[in-house]
């Protein structure tokens, strides 16, 4: 089983649309969580953390249930410049701090 | 501060020959990372070094791979003998400490195409 799990997509929406992303871990000891972001292959970069209570930033809100190993990324009122691939991230505890990534969900947002 | 450099961005080699791929990290981090992207794949740790230390290299593949990081200078992915399944974007990380704050910071990739 693979350790970080995400649909691949890809997800074709409309501009404006709500769209969410879905990811499972299977190490009940990971840590830290992330979504990152990566555009056609480049670098990828940091979009948010995701902490239990839930976290928001403008039109992203980002969720994690530990009991559920489940994590979550809302993107509302999508434009064109959100499409890219959106990767799921942990951190294992005491391993030195490497990412684990999933295989990335791919969206492409229409005119 | 400029950021994490790769170099070279694009790099070809026939099957059989060496590639050297560099990585500088951010100015004041000592915490390197590097990471493969295989066609059509995530992203997949191969090792994490400190100044003078490789601290975990669980992901390296067991042969033709190495990877340092001296006291003065980049770090260095050295693959020898490349082979096509090779071919693939290799990043780096760096990161100010060693944690679970997630910060690291990527440099642009280099592109390794075995011909």
């Amino acid at each position: 089983r693979k350790e970080v799990e995400q649909d691949p997509g890809p997800f074709n929406v409309p501009e404006g649309a709500t769209v969410a992303f879905n990811c499972t871990y299977s190490n009940s000891a990971s840590q830290s969580f992330f979504w990152y972001r990566q555009d056609c292959r480049k670098e990828p970069k940091l979009l948010m953390s995701v902490y239990s209570s839930g976290n928001e930033d403008g039109r992203f809100t980002a969720q994690l249930n530990r009991a559920s190993q489940y994590i979550s990324l809302l993107i509302r009122d999508s434009k064109l410049s959100d499409s890219a691939t959106y990767l799921c991230v942990v951190i294992i505890y005491n391993q030195g701090g490497k990412l684990i990534f999933g295989q990335g969900t791919e969206l492409s947002v229409k005119p | 501060n400029a950021g994490v450099m790769q170099n070279p961005r694009h790099l070809v080699r026939r099957r059989g020959q060496e590639a050297r791929l560099r990585c500088s990290p951010m100015k004041g981090h000592s915490h390197v990372y590097w990471y493969r992207q295989l066609p059509e794949e995530g992203l997949k740790f191969m090792v994490y070094l400190q100044k003078e230390n490789i601290i975990d290299e669980s992901g390296m593949p067991k042969e033709r791979f190495s990877a340092e990081f001296p006291k003065e200078g980049p770090s260095i992915l050295r693959i020898q003998q490349v082979v096509r399944g090779d071919s693939a974007a290799y990043f780096c990380a760096s990161s100010p400490e060693q944690g679970s704050s997630g910060t690291q910071y990527f440099g642009p990739g280099t592109r390794l195409l075995v011909l």
